[in-house]
């Protein structure tokens, strides 16, 4: 079946330092990709998506670029801020039963030190 | 602002007792889901609904039970809880056919 798998956590970088999360995935056909974002005490938001080979989604400074070649969804950040401290979830959208179900990776834990 | 509401943010329940878990969404959305999150092992699906009194069992059913009478509401159901079902569990919603996903902010659920 489908799957996705991220890099290991926990993850600590400086204030400013650039940011990669590594996401890979095994899927069948063409699934759209997604980084949700969990912060402290909340439930998931939805961080980004891409829908297509070769699109790159974008928010609040993040970007992931769809590559089917490598089967990767890595995220990026070019200078992280304290407030980036969550958990980071890279997920697959596959189609079961009439709904579009998420398949998650384990979650990367992100903490930025001032 | 789009809104999924769970009923609890903490629970907690002895062995053995019945538990409901509430989820509501004001976005008219025709998917539901629930999920339990435990570390290192990211979200696990449990169970699903693409319409009202529809269900479908996700990853990791057993256990659980779910019912949706109406559409707004999802409800999660421990028949007889177990302190292997201690976990966080996250409610979402969704268009249909849609893959974006919007969550509540999650129940955390101690069974003792």
């Amino acid at each position: 079946g489908n799957s996705v798998t991220q890099m290991e956590g926990p993850v600590t970088l400086s204030e400013e330092a650039f940011l990669t999360i590594n996401c890979t995935y095994t899927a069948t056909g063409y699934p759209s990709l997604f980084w949700y974002v969990q912060y402290p005490g909340e439930g998931l938001q939805l961080l980004l998506k891409a829908t297509k080979a070769d699109d790159k989604g974008s928010n609040k400074g993040f970007e992931a670029t769809y590559r089917k070649e490598t089967t990767s969804f890595h995220l990026e950040k070019g200078s992280v801020q304290v407030s980036d401290s969550a958990v980071y979830f890279c997920a697959l959208s596959e189609l079961i039963q009439g709904a579009q179900k998420l398949v998650f990776g384990q979650g990367t834990r992100l903490t930025i030190n001032p | 602002d789009v809104k999924v509401t769970q009923s609890s943010r903490y629970l907690v329940k002895r062995t053995g007792e019945k538990v409901f878990l509430e989820c509501v969404q004001d976005m008219d959305h025709e998917n539901m889901f629930w999920y339990r999150q435990d570390p290192g092992l990211g979200l696990r699906l449990i169970y699903f609904s693409y319409d009202v009194k529809m269900k479908e069992k996700g990853d990791i059913p057993e256990g659980y039970s779910v019912s949706r009478e109406k559409k707004e509401r999802f409800s999660l159901i421990l028949e007889s809880a177990s302190t292997n079902q201690t976990s966080m569990y996250l409610c979402a919603s969704s268009r249909v056919l849609r893959g974006e996903q919007f969550f509540g902010p999650g129940t955390r659920l101690t069974v003792l």
